[in-house]
């Protein structure tokens, strides 16, 4: 089984700065079967990227992400204040795994 | 519009059986796997296993297998978990969510149910 490891662990930004989240995979990530997800407390999670790197339907740009292999990142921008939430990377390859997940939080 | 749409809250003691769902809706459900993924509190996401509903080939993480079953009902587009003999480490929130790029199985999650709570306790 992949292990997926975020970090930090929680991330604290003032609206406007950019984040940049960790995701690093025990072993490498078959076709870059590697997603991202947006989860607010009392809502469903929300796919942002998969791919790697492929913004899903409706995503603004200001959510990115890229890497292959072993090591990928994930990158919001310029924050709005919708943006603070948990994201979370999964793996979608031979066997299916979520990260522990990152918090982004308001400074 | 395509939408998933979940049972709603359980209460149960330990011991008892349950079985949620996953009603389906505004795409061709029999070409789209569906898993489940669960939250305990204050935890993470977990993936617990899928199904392709053309054919009920269904898959579990190791950490499921043998805890829950999934199943679903092509007549009623809907899918199912179930569980034979509840523990108080069930209590979590339970979502149902489609892959997105039909007959795939290594594919991301693009639609989500809301959810179902599930609490059990004596």
């Amino acid at each position: 089984e992949i292990v997926l490891t975020q970090s930090p662990a929680t991330l604290s930004l003032s609206p406007g700065e950019r984040a940049t989240l960790s995701c690093r995979a025990s072993q490498s990530v078959s076709s870059s079967f590697l997603a991202w997800y947006q989860h607010k407390p009392g809502q469903a999670p929300r796919l942002l990227i998969y791919g790697a790197s492929s913004r899903a339907t409706g995503v603004p740009d200001r959510f990115s992400g890229s890497g292959y292999g072993t090591d990928f990142t994930f990158t919001i921008s310029r924050l709005e204040p919708e943006d603070f939430a948990v994201y979370y990377c999964q793996n979608y390859g031979s066997s299916q795994t979520f990260g522990q997940g990152t918090k982004v939080e308001i400074k | 519009e395509v939408q998933l749409v979940q049972s709603g809250a359980e209460v149960k003691k330990p011991g008892d059986s349950l079985k949620i769902s996953c009603k389906a809706s505004g795409y061709s459900f029999t070409t789209s796997w569906i898993a489940w993924v669960r939250q305990m509190p204050g935890k993470g996401l977990e993936w617990m296993g899928i199904i392709y509903p053309r054919d009920s080939d269904t898959r579990y993480s190791p950490s499921f297998q043998g805890q829950v079953t999934i199943s679903a009902d092509k007549s009623i587009t809907t899918a199912y978990l179930q569980w034979s003999s509840l523990k108080a480490s069930d209590t979590a929130m339970y979502y149902c969510a489609r892959l997105m790029f039909p007959g795939y199985y290594y594919n991301a999650m693009d639609v989500w149910g809301q959810g179902t709570t599930v609490t059990v306790s004596s």
